[in-house]
């Protein structure tokens, strides 16, 4: 069994500031962890994902994630946020499922708002 | 590259009309997933494909067929629709192997009066 949780529905920050998104997951075999970028009236893109490599992973805009297993953890963070940040960010957990399948599992999302 | 294609893009029903969602990907990949997106729910699985001709019911399959005839091709039938069934849907692919990412279509908008 697999879950994931991100701890706030919405994050607020002014323009420049460091942007922190928070996600834990649960999972019963070797996960893969994925953060995606929803734009407003838009398909999911792709930002970066860990598959047992670095720990820390760097993805596209400045965004990167870093996975700490004792805390079952895959926060994403940016140093200095853009006003064009702006949108819904989701995590997935994927693994190993029962058949050999993979299915992925995917977070309520968080909301990042940006303040100019 | 087209990618992963949807078809329509919008579409209004009456309560009890039945219509089919297309999924089509020119890239040759195993997976392939339907799901739909409520306001605070995230996306939700409502059928997967591990191949051609295999289907799988996910977290939310009550009131939905889906057929993979064909490899690029992944169909999602509402038989009877019900305005519970107003949503986004999101059709996705991806390669067989661990890790690999999903590619989503662009969405299709369903409304259920």
């Amino acid at each position: 069994a697999q879950s994931v949780t991100q701890l706030d529905s919405h994050v607020s920050v002014s323009e420049g500031t460091p942007v922190l998104l928070r996600c834990n997951y649960s999972s019963s075999y070797s996960p893969s962890l994925f953060w995606y970028v929803q734009h407003p009236n838009k398909g999911l893109q792709l930002l970066l994902k860990y598959t047992s490599a670095a720990t820390l992973v760097k993805g596209i805009n400045g965004f990167e994630a870093e996975f700490k297993k004792s805390e079952t953890s895959f926060h994403l963070t940016k140093p200095s946020a853009h006003m064009s940040d702006a949108a819904e960010y989701f995590c997935v957990v994927s693994a190993h499922a029962s058949g050999g399948s993979y299915i992925p599992t995917f977070g309520r999302g968080t909301s990042l708002i940006v303040h100019p | 590259n087209a990618g992963v294609t949807q078809t329509p893009k919008f579409r209004v029903l009456k309560t009890g009309q039945s219509m089919t969602l297309l999924c089509a990907q020119d890239m040759n990949h195993e997976y392939m997933y339907w799901y739909r997106q409520d306001p605070g729910m995230g996306l939700r699985l409502i059928h997967y494909s591990v191949g051609e001709g295999t289907t799988a019911k996910g977290e939310v399959p009550d009131g939905y067929n889906v057929s993979r005839l064909k490899k690029q091709n992944f169909l999602l039938g509402l038989e009877s629709a019900a305005p519970s069934q107003t949503s986004v849907y999101f059709c996705a692919s991806r390669p067989l192997w661990r890790g690999d990412t999903q590619y989503f279509g662009p969405g299709t908008r369903l409304t259920v009066l």
